[in-house]
């Protein structure tokens, strides 16, 4: 079993829709929890991180994270043609050894 | 992206062979990495590095090895290639104690 679960999708959408993205993970040593987004032919960056659970919100990105499930989520509301990447769900528990889920690719459409 | 520089960007390359790729970097970071990125596995650690003196395996050294020349480059080596070490790599930086890693644009490295 992967440390962690990401659906790679492909996820399509039409503009304005709410986009709801999602990870799993085994390991509840991990404290970390970042969102990287990665456009084609590019290096990942990082999109949003928290710790613990709770949510944090970031202008229309929202992460949330369910310690308890072991389950986090990025919601994109206001979908954007722009938004179109592959968004990679990321890990840590020691120091800078973080664990990546597979990338669910997404598509908005105009 | 431009902090981060990867050499080459593309590379073809034939069983057995030697290879080096190269990182560089002008953030002024002491962390260096490098991972793998195939289809369905995502991001996976190769190599990290603290400082120039401080060189760790990560979740799939085996085949690869990495030196660390100045605090700006990091360069990684597969010794023999093998043709199920085609794939995407990426070096990354970071600052001390920081949880955001920086990367640069890939190096598409393929073996036949």
């Amino acid at each position: 079993q992967k440390e962690v679960e990401q659906d790679p999708g492909p996820l399509s959408v039409p503009e304005g829709a709410i986009v709801s993205l999602n990870c799993t993970y085994s390991n509840s040593a991990f404290q970390y929890f970042m969102w990287y987004r990665q456009y084609s032919r590019k290096g990942p960056e990082l999109l949003m991180y928290t710790y613990s659970s709770g949510n944090k919100e970031d202008g229309r990105f929202t992460a949330q994270v369910d310690k308890s499930s072991k389950y986090i989520s990025l919601f994109i509301r206001d979908s954007q043609p722009s938004d179109s990447a592959t968004y990679l769900c990321a890990m840590e528990y020691n120091n800078n050894d973080m664990r990546f889920g597979a990338g669910t690719r997404l598509t908005v459409k105009p | 992206d431009a902090d981060v520089t990867q050499t080459p960007r593309n590379r073809i390359t034939k069983t057995g062979k030697r290879i080096m790729l190269e990182c560089s970097q002008t953030k002024g970071h002491d962390r260096m990495y490098w991972y793998r990125q195939d289809p369905g596995l995502g991001l996976r650690l190769i190599y990290y590095s603290f400082d120039v003196k401080d060189i760790n395996k990560g979740e799939i050294s085996d085949g690869y090895s990495v030196s660390r020349q100045a605090q700006a480059k990091f360069s990684l080596s597969l010794e023999s290639a093998i043709p199920n070490q085609t794939a995407l790599y990426f070096c990354a930086t970071s600052e001390s104690d920081s949880y955001e890693q920086y990367f640069g644009p890939g190096t598409r490295l393929t073996v036949t």
